[in-house]
């Protein structure tokens, strides 16, 4: 069960501006760098976003990460077709038990 | 080239073990600490383990924890993961992968293509 709450799913039509969120808690988001990954169907998650808000060469600027107390967001600008995926946010949790890597629930976008 | 290619998955009775490696190239494997994430079938992300480039700390997740066990052979630039009294809920296609690190400037990942484990009778 995870501990990072996203919602299920978004949608968008072309050019529009998609935005998912991400709520954790003082122990994850709260204390720690938040990332957000892409999954494609049918293949391996990739990193879009690291450090709440900097981007990996490549991923292009209409990705932005963005950080508040115990919540994060994700928004895509000027969305286009091929950005139809999963998307999950993740962060370190210093849980009881010892460190924690913990991934969102994910969010499904659709783009219509 | 950098790549991250997994073996060792398959079908496995519950209570069964089986052991998990990833083959790591094009990188200095030995520099970085690495990860396992699985993945259930239509499910979402769940991260199993991560173990310190030098194996001196290794962190579990609690659905896990006592059963599996990470690890690494820096001299054959490869991560394992024994899976010990494996149940149904196991089943997942299991990827190893280097992530950013919790504490440091790299931005780079690396992710295996994934290997399938079904726990079945």
């Amino acid at each position: 069960q995870s501990v990072l709450t996203q919602p299920p799913s978004a949608s968008g039509t072309p050019g529009q501006r998609v935005t998912i969120s991400c709520s954790g808690s003082s122990s994850n988001i709260g204390s720690n760098y938040v990332y957000w990954y892409q999954q494609l169907p049918g293949t391996a998650p990739k990193l879009l976003i690291y450090r709440n808000n900097q981007r990996p060469s490549g991923v292009p600027d209409r990705f932005s990460g963005s950080k508040s107390g115990t919540s994060a967001s994700l928004a895509i600008s000027g969305l286009r077709s091929e950005d139809e995926a999963d998307y999950y946010c993740a962060a370190w949790d210093d849980s009881l038990s010892g460190p924690h890597y913990v991934f969102g629930t994910g969010t499904k976008v659709t783009v219509l | 080239q950098v790549q991250l290619v997994e073996s060792g998955g398959g079908v496995v009775q519950p209570g069964g073990s089986l052991r998990l490696s990833c083959a790591a190239s094009g990188f200095t494997f030995s520099s970085y600490g690495m990860h396992w994430v699985r993945q259930a079938p239509g499910k979402g992300l769940e991260w199993v383990a991560f173990i310190r480039y030098d194996g001196s700390n290794k962190y579990y997740a609690d659905s896990v924890k006592g059963r599996f066990t990470i690890s690494r052979d820096n001299s054959k630039n490869t991560l394992y993961l024994q899976m010990n009294s494996l149940r149904a809920e196991d089943t997942a296609v299991y990827y190893c992968a280097k992530l950013p690190p919790r504490y440091g400037d790299d931005a780079f990942d690396i992710w295996g293509q994934g290997t399938m484990v079904t726990v079945s009778s």
